[in-house]
């Protein structure tokens, strides 16, 4: 079946320095991908997403690839501020007609 | 302002003590879902509801109920709270497909002692 595995946290950076999380997925066809964010004490909300192959999805200095060759999406950063702590969840449009969400990663950014 | 509601955002009850968390989007969305947060676990789903009078089981349903009356609410019921249903609970709406980008609600910590 459809599943989503990313990277466990918590991922613990000093502010500017650049950020990966890694996130990989099992899914039957091409499904949308999705990384969500959630600030602390607030419900999830999109931060990007991608709809097909090789497309990039970007926002606030967010960045993700569509890699159907690697069942990959990425998400990256150049420079992470202290306003980007926060749970990243990574999830994909399942065959179901519902999200399938990774368990979520916990960046912490210092100053 | 398109959002999602719920009602309440903090709630700590006893065992036993029926209660519904309410859930309202304004997006005239299609699609409604519930989740729980548990640490750890991540997000499960719980029930969703691809329209009025349309709702099913997600992954983890038992001991909660849901009804979709109406296109804009979608509450949860606990007809027996118990301890192992304290959770951080989500609503959440998307336009036509739970498959597509869901808008989530603000959450609902719910204690049950």
């Amino acid at each position: 079946g459809d599943s989503v595995t990313q990277m466990e946290g918590p991922v613990t950076l000093s502010e500017e320095a650049f950020l990966t999380i890694n996130c990989t997925y099992t899914a039957t066809g091409y499904p949308s991908l999705f990384w969500y964010v959630q600030y602390p004490g607030e419900g999830l909300q999109l931060l990007l997403k991608a709809t097909k192959a090789d497309d990039k999805g970007s926002n606030k200095g967010f960045e993700a690839t569509y890699r159907k060759e690697t069942t990959s999406f990425h998400l990256e950063k150049g420079s992470v501020q202290v306003s980007d702590s926060a749970v990243y969840f990574c999830a994909l449009g399942g065959s179901q007609g519902n999200l399938i969400f990774g368990k979520g990663t916990k960046l912490s950014v210092k100053p | 302002e398109a959002q999602v509601t719920q009602n309440p955002r903090y709630l700590i009850t006893v065992t036993g003590k029926k209660l519904t968390v309410t859930c309202s989007q304004n997006m005239n969305h299609e699609y409604m879902s519930w989740y729980r947060q548990d640490p750890g676990l991540g997000l499960r789903q719980i029930y969703y509801s691809m329209n009025v009078e349309v709702t099913d089981k997600g992954d983890v349903p038992e001991g909660y109920k849901v009804s979709r009356k109406e296109k804009r609410n979608f509450p949860l019921i606990l007809e027996s709270p118990s301890p192992n249903q304290t959770s951080l609970y989500f609503c959440a709406s998307a336009s036509r497909s739970g498959s597509d980008e869901q808008y989530f609600g603000p959450g609902t910590r719910l204690t049950v002692t």
